[in-house]
Parts: C-alpha cells; structure tokens; sequence
C-alpha cells in the first residue's frame, strides 16, 4: 500500500524568505501524480502544484516548485519568497496512475510566515 | 466554470436529526470524492463514485451515513440519526482524467449538538 508521510507537523519563516516543505512516500508503482494542496485559513483546498512521475524535469508555478527526486521518493515544496497569504496548511498527496484518481493523503504541514 | 459547488456552507442541526449535504460537481468530471475533515483524523475519504457508480465506500464510518449520486451533476451524503462526533467539515471534490488534479468545493462545516 502506498503511504505518504510530511515529517514536519509545523514551521514559520519570515516574510520574503525561502522555505521549503518536506513530503517522502512509498510506492512500488512507476507510474503515479504527486501534488502539494494548500488550505489557509478560510478552509478551501486548492491545488498548489503537480508532477507526473515519468517527468524529471521539477514542476514549477511562480514562487511555487519541487525538488521531485524518483528514486529516493521524495517530493519536497519550495516556496520562494514567501508572503503572509502562504499562511496555511500544506498537504502532500500521492495518485496512482489508474486508481480512478483515489488520492493518498499525507498527514499535512502548518506553515506561518511571520511578517 | 464556477467549479464544486457545495451546499450548505454551514450547518446546526441536534443530535439524532437528519442531515444532507450536497455537492454539484465541476461539468464533465466524472469522480466524485466525499472527504471529511478533523482535527484528530485529518482527511478521511468516505466514499467516491466513478460515472455516477459508487466504486469504493469502505471508509463510510457506519450505516447511520449514505451516499447518493443520482446523475452527473449531482451528490448528495446524509447522516441519519446525527450524532456529536459527526461534527466536522465535509468537503466534496470532484476529477477527470483530464483535469489538474481534484477540484474542491468550500466545505460543509457540520455541528452536531
């Protein structure tokens, strides 16, 4: 069974920093999604930023990219920086390629960006 | 697209009453995810269907909670009797082979007293 783990419950950085979250999973699967969800505090969940496995090329979207490393199953977020809106917890998911889209979820990350 | 729409935004209702949550997801998606939310739990997902066909419920906590999802654009979770440890928020979402990922509705926050 896959399982994904974020190892750090809780970190805050200054405004304008660089900080990055960690995100480890465990798959025998090769072909699979990973993604970074965001929730702050209004409570919607959206959708940070995505990268297939088959891709080695990191995803990026704006201040947001990844450290996507195959073979050692890590996924880490680095957000660059970093403003008072990143406020939120981050959570790192996990997707099978023909699951019928059935995300595994990790367990989150509480960022605060302190001004 | 005005994406997951979820109804409504909060509810309060007493200990032993129905309750009904509902969920219209984006057009031409063709999954649908019911999670909920805690504090102790984190996210569980409850149940989700496939082209309206319930593909897996078995995190559905007990009978007391069903699901429905009578055509494309529409989804509906009840709990009958509600009880306190209900209390949490209910997020739909919904996905497409095609689509970035899972779209989330705003949640039903759910107090059960």
């Amino acid at each position: 069974a896959q399982t994904v783990t974020q190892s750090q419950p809780e970190m805050s950085v200054q405004e304008a920093e660089t900080v990055t979250l960690s995100c480890t999973y465990d798959t025998s699967e090769n072909n699979y999604y990973l993604f970074w969800y965001k929730q702050p505090p209004s409570r919607q969940m959206i959708l940070v930023i995505r990268q297939e496995a088959y891709k080695q090329q990191n995803a990026t979207e704006n201040r947001f990219s990844v450290n996507f490393q195959k073979a050692a199953k890590s996924f880490s977020l680095k957000i660059s920086d970093s403003q008072l809106g990143d406020t939120a917890m981050y959570f790192c998911a996990f997707m099978k390629h023909s699951s019928n889209y059935q995300l595994i979820w990790g367990a989150g990350t509480k960022l605060i960006i302190k001004p | 697209d005005a994406g997951v729409i979820q109804s409504p935004r909060h509810e309060v209702t007493e200990m032993g009453q129905e309750v009904t949550l509902r969920c219209k997801p984006i057009s031409g998606h063709n999954s649908l995810f019911w999670y909920r939310q805690t504090m102790m739990r984190g996210l569980e997902l409850l149940i989700y269907f496939n082209n309206n066909v319930p593909i897996d419920d078995s995190g559905m906590p007990e009978d007391r909670f069903s699901a429905k999802m009578p055509n494309a654009s529409f989804s509906t979770l009840k709990i009958q009797p509600s009880e306190p440890r209900d209390s949490a928020v209910y997020f739909c979402a919904s996905s497409s082979r095609d689509s970035y990922g899972y779209t989330f509705g705003s949640g039903t926050r759910l107090t059960v007293v």
